[in-house]
């Protein structure tokens, strides 16, 4: 079965960069998601089609897919920022990420 | 904005059916993929399956058997999931599914989720 693979856990001071990769075999044959969980809510769309982000979503979120990795960034990261990051694609079903923890401090 | 409300039944014995309804508001089932996801407490999401509006469904092989996903009405669809076990205590999120090309491609919507506890 395809699997996608993030890193468990990514840390960044606030205002800095922050990347969050997703692995997967020949990834960029697929559209990559990517969406944000802050602990007790429901996940919050950050991008579809690999870089597209929908209205409402913040400037500093952007994501590329290329190779076998797509890569969410965070330009100028926030305390909001602080969540579980997502990424999610096809493959005969829908395939999800295991998550990264992003920490801001 | 279209909204989901997740419910039903939120504490099952082993080997019950889990039965779960996602009332979808401020849309109809038209032209979207609709999908359950569930997350083990402190894991991550698990897509459980989704049935597209004409009625097609697919699930995940690891629960192909014990699931079934049906709409029920213009604006609602249903989850049942059989033998249940401690396995499948988790938060169950309904969640519309946007298609690009002819599959999900990603969320847009996604319900509060309802807690199941199997004991």
């Amino acid at each position: 079965s395809y699997e996608l693979t993030q890193p468990p856990s990514v840390s960044v001071s606030p205002g800095q960069t922050v990347t969050i990769t997703c692995t997967g075999h020949e990834l960029t044959r697929k559209f990559v998601a990517w969406s944000q969980q802050r602990p007790g809510q429901s996940p919050v769309l950050l991008i579809y089609k690999d870089k597209e982000r929908p209205s409402g979503i913040p400037y500093r979120f952007s994501a590329s897919n290329s190779g076998d990795t797509a890569t969410l960034t965070i330009t100028g990261a926030q305390a909001v920022d602080e969540a579980d990051y997502y990424c999610q694609a096809w493959d005969n079903g829908v395939v999800f990420g295991a998550g990264t923890k992003l920490t801001v401090l | 904005q279209v909204q989901l409300r997740e419910s039903g039944p939120t504490s099952l014995r082993t080997s019950e059916t889990l039965s779960l309804t996602c009332t979808v508001s401020g849309g109809s089932l038209n032209d979207y993929y609709w999908s359950w996801i569930r997350q083990s407490p402190g894991k991550g999401l698990e897509w459980i399956g989704n049935i597209f509006y004409g009625g097609t469904t697919k699930y995940v092989p690891s629960l192909k058997g014990r699931v079934t996903i049906s709409a029920e009405t213009p604006n609602k669809f249903s989850l049942k999931m059989t033998s249940v076990t401690a396995a499948d205590t988790a938060m169950y999120f309904c969640a519309r599914g946007v298609t690009v090309t002819t599959v999900v491609d990603y969320y847009d919507s996604w319900g509060q989720g309802t807690l199941v506890t199997v004991s």
